[in-house]
């Protein structure tokens, strides 16, 4: 199968401070990405689509302007957590496809815990 | 609404017993993923089934897109198979390659 990493695993941060998370697709390109949310003990909850060269695309309800999402290469999407707070801490992990309709391969998953 | 519901939500088993999750979704769909996460928050692939029956090891999957389920059977359980089994679909009428996913079943394999 293919394979997605996401970067860091684990990030401690402080209130009011910016967090990246990487996701890569390391042996394909994916124009289209995803980020997903998931508080303890519940399913995942899309956040947003990441398109390569252009705006990404936000699920109602989620703050483009506190998760700011870059897909600049058909290799890499980047998620930043803007201006941290408690709130925010949370598990974020992140999905490509090869191909439209395919197969959906998750990163290992970014637990951001803000103090 | 577009919904994908799977029961049961826990499941307790021995080890060495069989089981069946199952996955229902309310509409017709091109791709129906079945993912179990891991004590880390990986999601690992099981099985791309959007229709019919795969088998792999002691697991095993069927969908019937047509009656709009689809099932997971786990043969001899192992402790490693604890953690929560995710059925993710994508809806024909779903804008992009958006998938939504279900509620999870959390299984717990006692030794």
């Amino acid at each position: 199968g293919a394979v997605v990493s996401q970067h860091p695993s684990r990030v401690i941060c402080k209130s009011g401070t910016s967090v990246k998370i990487e996701c890569r697709s390391l042996d394909f390109q994916a124009t289209t990405m995803f980020w997903y949310r998931q508080f303890p003990k519940k399913s995942l909850m899309l956040m947003a689509t990441s398109n390569e060269g252009s705006k990404a695309t936000y699920e109602q309800g989620v703050e483009k302007d506190k998760f700011l999402i870059n897909h600049a290469s058909l290799t890499l999407s980047t998620l930043t957590v803007t201006s941290a707070h408690p709130e925010d801490s949370s598990f974020y992990i992140c999905s490509a496809s090869r191909e439209r309709h395919t197969e959906a391969f998750f990163g290992q998953g970014t637990r951001l815990t803000v103090v | 609404g577009i919904q994908v519901e799977q029961s049961p939500p826990d499941l307790i088993l021995q080890e060495g017993a069989n089981s069946t999750l199952r996955c229902n979704f309310s509409d017709s769909v091109n791709n129906l993923q079945w993912f179990h996460q891991n004590p880390w928050g990986q999601l690992i692939n099981l099985f791309y089934i959007p229709s019919g029956t795969k088998q792999n090891g002691r697991l095993s999957a069927t969908t019937v897109a047509t009656e709009r389920y689809s099932l997971l059977y786990i043969s001899s359980s192992q402790t490693t198979d604890s953690g929560v089994y995710f059925c993710a679909v994508l809806f024909d009428k779903a804008a992009g390659n958006k998938l939504t996913f279900g509620g999870g079943t959390r299984v717990l394999v006692k030794p």
